[in-house]
């Protein structure tokens, strides 16, 4: 149980183009999921909370034009980078905050490598 | 503002053999949730353990213990027995009020047969 997926696992896109990245929840309700971004060799940096029904809220130092979350179901959310450059390249990865009796604990996703040429 | 440090960037341990990894944190919290997550080559993240602040006793998950030090504010992992499927990025995590995971820098783990 408490399977997160991700699509795509991987994308290649323009500079300038749009990236959507979804994240799922299988076998259970996240009513919050949140989003991370991690370089090479680096930790897991929290970008987002994303609340079901609700508008996500940002980290300090995060466009919230740049990236733009959207959670319209007890099972989805998603992440679209807008106007894609190469720095935005990296490793995208999604959690979703388990079901009642897991409490504080996230199951992760699979991550989304993103490549911007 | 709570933060983890993990101040070994590396570790190596042979095959069967035990290794700590170790991690501090600040908080001025009284409930929180510790965890240490793996990050293999795949990048899939896995929860290896987690431990409640307001229990005393350590948790184990098989070959995997921590030692929490609440005073200390330390909590680290022990791995018994090694294996070469170990070998991954160890990364120390901290949740309170907020629900959101504050991660160390982690810590690469090399198994030598």
């Amino acid at each position: 149980g408490a399977v997160v997926s991700q699509h795509p696992s991987w994308v290649i896109c323009k500079s300038g183009t749009s990236v959507k990245i979804e994240c799922r929840s299988l076998d259970f309700q996240a009513t919050t999921m949140f989003w991370y971004r991690q370089f090479p060799k680096q930790s897991l940096m929290l970008m987002a909370t994303s609340n079901e029904g609700s508008k996500a809220t940002y980290e300090q130092g995060v466009e919230k034009d740049k990236f733009l979350i959207n959670h319209a179901s007890l099972t989805l959310s998603t992440l679209t980078v807008t106007s894609a450059h190469p720095e935005d390249s990296s490793f995208y990865i999604c959690s979703a905050r388990g079901p009642p009796g897991i409490y504080n604990e996230q199951f992760f996703g699979p991550g989304t490598r993103l490549t911007v040429l | 503002a709570q933060t983890v440090t993990q101040s070994q960037p590396e570790m190596s341990v042979q095959e069967a053999e035990t290794v700590t990894l170790s991690c501090t944190y600040d908080t001025s919290e009284s409930d929180y949730y510790l965890f240490w997550y793996k990050q293999p080559p795949s990048r899939q993240m896995i929860l290896v353990i987690r431990q409640e602040a307001y229990k005393q006793q350590n948790a184990t998950e098989n070959r995997f213990s921590v030692n929490f030090q609440k005073a200390a504010k330390s909590f680290s992992l022990k791995i018994s027995d090694s294996q070469l499927g170990d070998a991954a990025m160890y990364f120390c995590a901290y949740s309170g009020n907020t629900d959101k995971l504050i991660f160390g820098t982690g810590t690469r783990l090399q198994v030598f047969p």
